[in-house]
């Protein structure tokens, strides 16, 4: 199986600051790699697919890139509803594992 | 637009046997799997298996072998996941969700609470 690893687990940020999240893959899976929002209490949303796809209808404050193995989701500018859990997914080999979660919490 | 809805929460005893369904809406059902994911709470997301309503074809993690079945009602746009043999450790949210293509999952049911407790 991948293992997917995820830096931080948690971090704190003002409403503005620019976040990182970063994500690394146990092996190649090339750009397979998706990004996903979970607010508390709710279903996860689809951020980011294929590395880099912005998906429709989600804000263009978010991004993502990759180099080799590893992976960036960006949040070019905080917003309130940005507080949440953010995992990453690898879709290059079944059985497709989720990282472990970056909370983001208000500072 | 897209939806899908799923069955409300359940509560089952150790070895008992669990069903959830997932009703969905505003596409053409056959033309996309639905894979099914879950949350034991606090904890990160586990994949658990897809389910193809044009053939049928399923594929699930190892964890589940012999206790996972995914099927699906192409006349009422509706999957299912039946989840047997149940343990304390299956205590979680169970959401089904879309696959768009190649395993991303563009579209999430609210999820299901399953609770095991004696």
């Amino acid at each position: 199986d991948i293992q997917m690893t995820q830096s931080p687990s948690s971090l704190s940020a003002s409403v503005g600051d620019r976040v990182t999240i970063t994500c690394r893959a146990s092996q190649s899976i090339s750009h397979f790699l998706n990004w996903y929002q979970q607010q508390p209490g709710k279903a996860p949303r689809l951020l980011i697919h294929s590395a880099s796809t912005l998906q429709s209808g989600v804000p263009s404050r978010f991004s993502g890139s990759v180099s080799g193995t590893h992976f960036t989701l960006t949040i070019s500018s905080l917003q309130p509803e940005d507080f949440a859990t953010y995992y990453c997914q690898q879709s290059y080999i079944a059985l497709w594992t989720f990282g472990p979660g970056t909370k983001v919490e208000i500072k | 637009q897209v939806q899908l809805v799923q069955s409300g929460a359940e509560v089952k005893k150790p070895g008992a046997s669990v069903k959830v369904s997932c009703k969905t809406s505003g596409y053409t059902f056959i033309n996309y799997s639905i894979n099914w994911v879950r949350q034991v709470p606090g904890q990160g997301l586990e994949w658990m298996g897809w389910v193809s309503p044009y053939r049928g074809d399923t594929s699930h993690s190892p964890k589940f072998q012999g206790r996972l079945i995914m099927t699906t009602d192409t006349s009422t746009t509706t999957a299912y996941l039946d989840l047997s043999n149940l343990r304390s450790d299956d205590t979680a949210v169970y959401y089904c969700a879309r696959d768009m293509t190649a395993a991303t999952f563009d579209h999430w049911g609210q999820g299901t609470l399953v609770t095991v407790s004696s």
